[in-house]
C-alpha cells in the first residue's frame, strides 16, 4: 500500500538558522510531489510541487526552495529561516491527478 | 489562492441539523472539484468529489452540489454530528494542481 512519511512532527527552530523538512513515499513510482503551507488562520498554500527527479515548480517567491533528489524524496529547505516561515507543513503525493492528493501528517514550524 | 473563496470562515451547527458549507471559484477551466477535511495538527483527508460534468454527487451523509454557471460549489452534511468538526477545504483542480479555499471551521455542537 502507499504511504507517505513526513517528518519531524514539530519543529521549533530561531531566526537565521536552517531547515530541512523531508518527505518520502513508499509504494508507488513517480509519484507527483507537493509541499504546502498553512499560516495560521489562513488555508493551504502550495509552495513547490514536481512532477520527477529533479524537476521543481516554485508556486510563490519566498524563503524556501525545495529538491527531489530521488523519486520518491521531496525536502522543503531554508538557508536562513525568517519569523514569517512559521506555520503547518504539508507534504503531499498523487500519481493519478483526479483522484486527489495524500497528504502527509504535517510539521508544525515555529520560528522564534 | 484568491482563485478559491470560502467566505465563511466558521459555521456553527446543532447536532442532527445540515451543516452547508460554501466554496466559490473564478477560474471557468477547474474541471474537478475536491471537498478535503482538516483536524488540527492533521495532514487533509479526501472527503468528496465531483467533476464538472455533474452537478451533484452524494456519499452518505456528504452531498456535493455544483452550479458552474455561477462557479460555485456547496457541500452539504446531514444529519451532521460532532465528529464531523473540522476545517473543511474546497479544492479545485487545474493542470496538475490542486487550489485550495481558505477553509471553513465546522462546528457541531452536541
Amino acid at each position: 500500500s502507499q504511504t507517505i512519511h513526513q517528518w519531524p512532527a514539530t519543529l521549533v527552530q530561531p531566526v537565521g538558522s536552517p531547515l530541512s523538512l523531508e518527505c518520502t513515499v513508499e509504494g508507488t513510482s513517480n509519484p507527483n510531489l507537493y509541499w504546502y503551507r498553512q499560516a495560521a488562520g489562513r488555508g493551504l498554500q502550495l509552495l513547490f510541487y514536481s512532477v520527477g527527479i529533479g524537476q521543481i515548480s516554485s508556486e510563490v517567491p519566498q524563503n524556501l526552495s525545495a529538491s527531489r533528489p530521488q523519486d520518491r524524496q521531496f525536502i522543503l529547505s531554508s538557508k536562513k529561516l525568517l519569523l514569517s516561515d512559521s506555520g503547518f507543513y504539508l507534504c503531499a503525493w498523487s500519481v493519478i491527478s483526479n483522484y486527489g492528493y495524500t497528504f502527509g501528517s504535517g510539521t508544525r514550524l515555529t520560528v522564534v | 489562492d484568491q482563485q478559491v473563496k470560502q467566505n465563511s470562515p466558521s459555521l456553527s451547527v446543532q447536532e442532527g441539523r445540515i451543516s452547508i458549507l460554501n466554496c466559490d471559484y473564478t477560474n471557468s477551466m477547474f474541471d474537478y472539484f475536491l471537498w478535503y477535511k482538516k483536524y488540527p495538527a492533521e495532514g487533509p483527508t479526501f472527503l468528496i468529489s465531483i467533476s464538472s460534468i455533474k452537478d451533484k454527487n452524494e456519499d452518505g451523509r456528504f452531498t456535493v452540489f455544483l452550479n458552474k454557471s455561477a462557479k460555485h460549489l456547496s457541500l452539504h452534511i446531514v444529519p451532521s454530528q460532532p465528529g464531523d468538526s473540522a476545517v473543511y477545504f474546497c479544492a479545485p483542480y487545474n493542470f496538475n494542481k490542486f487550489y485550495f479555499g481558505s477553509g471553513t471551521k465546522l462546528n457541531v455542537k452536541p
